[in-house]
């Protein structure tokens, strides 16, 4: 198994610009999240997903959207990319809520915003 | 609001036993978490404990959880080199069907042959 993955490792956008970032698990896991991870800060919530087709705005969802149309993938888009958006992203699962189950974590995408 | 801090910074020396401290704020915490992070790597669920527990042992890791004093610590016995890392405390709340998980701010471990 591959566990959590992530594409791209590596971004550099400029202000305005969009993209997506992709996580896929191959575990079957139910729930997936997006987290962003900034020095002094620890990881905070951006959306998460309690199965297919289903979306939850996290604890810092403004600027990003997401979608879960297949299970196994938890697309996470930024439409106009701003320099606070400059950041380490985090995308985990697991199988159900995260006060029963562990969750398992992709190795990031370093995104900067210039 | 929720909240959970840590010191930023640990130095031990190797073969010493390292002890990494947590705070958090909200009560109503269902399980609490530690993560290990390497360099370019994601986060390592390295241990976790019910919020009713007071001690869970594993190998060389030890947590220790007062619910009084909202405290929790994780205690790595023989420390190694390997063990360099940053490490999160975590806690889950659930409240009414929704839940969050709030990390902390990471203490960085160095260990010093």
């Amino acid at each position: 198994n591959a566990g959590v993955t992530q594409t791209p490792k590596f971004r550099v956008l400029k202000t305005g610009q969009s993209m997506t970032l992709l996580c896929a698990q191959d575990m079957n896991h139910e729930y997936m999240y997006w987290y962003r991870q900034d020095p002094g800060m620890g990881l905070r919530l951006i959306h998460y997903s309690v199965g297919e087709g289903t979306t939850a705005k996290g604890e810092v969802p403004d600027g990003y959207n997401v979608s879960r149309l297949k299970k196994q993938n938890f697309l996470l888009g930024l439409e106009s990319a701003a320099p606070s958006q400059t950041s380490v992203y985090f995308c985990a699962s697991s199988y159900g809520r995260p006060s029963d189950e562990t969750q398992y974590f992709g190795p990031g995408t370093r995104l900067t915003v210039l | 609001g929720e909240d959970v801090e840590q010191s930023l910074f640990l130095s031990v020396r190797e073969g010493d036993s390292s002890v990494i401290n947590c705070t958090y704020t909200d009560s109503s915490s269902t399980y609490l978490y530690w993560y290990k992070q390497e360099p370019g790597a994601g986060l390592q669920l390295l241990t976790y404990i019910f919020s009713n527990m007071d001690m869970k042992q594993d190998q060389r890791l030890t947590v220790l959880l007062n619910k009084k004093d909202k405290h929790l610590s994780l205690r790595i016995a023989d420390t190694q080199t390997g063990d360099s890392a940053i490490y999160f405390c975590a806690e889950s709340i659930e409240t009414s069907g929704t839940y969050k998980y709030i990390f902390g701010t990471g203490t960085r471990l160095k260990v010093l042959a």
